[in-house]
């Protein structure tokens, strides 16, 4: 069965701390990963990743994908308190979509 | 200039009635879908539409039927709701089929009492 796993589920760290969250997956016919910020409405995209070894970054954020370890990582540095969100990564795969069910990240002032 | 609108944003009603849920976007998008997010923030992708046509259909009740006027457009009609049918309810849009960024709606909060 198709299925995306995140984790932590939850990580509340300090103000300036560097965090990294977990996507792994399997699926058949993979053909993206996707990275989503939710916070308290609608989830807003970060990145899209197709090949491996290739770092996407915006800001203080970055991610990459491993697609021969089936994994991605979220890296976030220094960490504000405005990054305290939901963070939800999302694989497409042929015909399908699925999310995993997100590691919630709170940042203490 | 909203980009993906829904409405309502709230929808409060008693199990056993039928709801409607609009989506409409003017990013000239040709593909559209809702998802289900439940309590715990899972959120799970219930339909999609390419240019009015379906292409994802997952399992899901048959009391839930969208409907697709145009390619802007996507509605999801509900019958029977029960109290499981209590989430909240994205509609998004992207480019196209496939890889595409998708860009979410405000959400609908529908509470069934």
């Amino acid at each position: 069965e198709d299925k995306v796993v995140q984790s932590p589920l939850s990580l509340v760290v300090h103000e300036g701390d560097t965090v990294t969250l977990n996507c792994s997956y399997e699926v058949t016919n993979f053909r993206s990963l996707l990275w989503y910020k939710q916070e308290k409405k609608a989830p807003t995209f970060l990145f899209m990743l197709t090949s491996s070894g290739i770092e996407k970054k915006s800001g203080r954020l970055s991610s990459i994908l491993d697609k021969k370890e089936l994994f991605s990582i979220l890296n976030i540095t220094a960490t504000q308190t405005g990054d305290s969100a939901v963070y939800l990564c999302a694989v497409y795969a042929e015909w399908k979509i699925i999310f995993g069910k997100g590691t919630r990240l709170h940042i203490l002032p | 200039d909203t980009a993906v609108s829904q409405t309502p944003k709230y929808l409060v009603t008693q199990m056993g009635n039928d709801k409607s849920i609009k989506c409409e976007q003017n990013l000239g998008h040709d593909t559209m879908y809702w998802y289900k997010q439940d309590s715990k923030k899972f959120l799970k992708i219930m339909f999609s539409y390419n240019n009015k046509e379906l292409i994802i259909n997952e399992t899901v009740p048959n009391r839930f039927s969208p409907k697709s006027p145009d390619k802007a457009h996507l509605n999801l009609h509900i019958n029977s709701l029960e109290l499981g049918d209590s989430a909240v309810y994205f509609c998004a849009s992207s480019q196209g089929i496939g890889s595409y960024e998708q860009y979410f709606g405000p959400g609908t909060r529908l509470t069934v009492t």
